[in-house]
């Protein structure tokens, strides 16, 4: 079975200070994982995935995320953050199928920007 | 607009009517999924469709929901005999069939309040 755990339901950054959201995962094949964002009464949006080869995955809006096989991790890094990131973060696994097993999403993490 | 499109937005209904929501997905997308996200919670797999074909259901849809895509385009979720706990965010998404595994585009939800 899959899962993903997301470490800090809350994550609060001053504007123009590092971003680090945490994602664990736990899959019994390799996984696909995927970051979306989800702004208030809105769908989610694609912010980057992992399928294979490169670790270091970027994204949209100066996004970021390393796949760390032996740590299983997936966390979601952006240098400098802009009052527009202010959202919920949601970290997600897919297994081999092409999604025919749907995603599984962690809880989310809403990132607060501070002025 | 050629994103997912889910209507209606929002819809109030008093516990023990029937609601329907409808799901179209981007035209050229054989795959569409059903999510629910409950409040502080990341979306919950509900169903799948390939083309006209419902493959996978969750434990977590009851007999009371039921979904179709007819011809394979649009699809519809029914929920019958509706209870407090149906109150969520009903997400719909859809990808090409292909491989490796691409992300799913999501809708922008409908919001059930059951009363």
């Amino acid at each position: 079975a899959q899962s993903v755990t997301q470490l800090g339901s809350h994550v609060s950054v001053s504007e123009g200070a590092l971003v680090l959201l945490r994602c664990n995962y736990s899959s019994s094949v390799p996984p696909y994982l995927f970051w979306y964002v989800q702004y208030p009464n809105q769908g989610l949006q694609l912010l980057l995935k992992y399928t294979t080869g490169a670790t270091l995955v970027k994204g949209i809006n100066g996004f970021e995320a390393e796949f760390k096989k032996s740590e299983t991790s997936f966390h979601l890094t952006k240098p400098s953050a802009h009052m527009s990131d202010a959202a919920e973060y949601f970290c997600a696994v897919s297994g081999l199928g092409g999604g025919a097993d749907g995603l599984t999403f962690g809880k989310g993490t809403h990132l607060i920007i501070q002025p | 607009d050629t994103g997912v499109s889910q209507n209606p937005r929002h819809k109030i209904t008093k516990r023990g009517q029937n609601v329907t929501f409808r799901c179209d997905p981007i035209s050229e997308h054989n795959r569409l999924y059903w999510y629910r996200q409950t409040l502080g919670q990341g979306p919950e797999f509900l169903t799948y469709f390939q083309n006209e074909a419902q493959l996978e259901k969750s434990r977590l849809l009851s007999d009371r929901f039921s979904a179709e895509r007819p011809k394979g385009s649009f699809s519809t979720l029914e929920i019958q005999r509706t209870e407090q706990g149906d109150s969520a965010m009903y997400l719909c998404a859809s990808s090409p069939l292909r491989s490796p595994n691409t992300e799913a585009f999501f809708g922008q939800g409908t919001r059930l309040t059951v009363v």
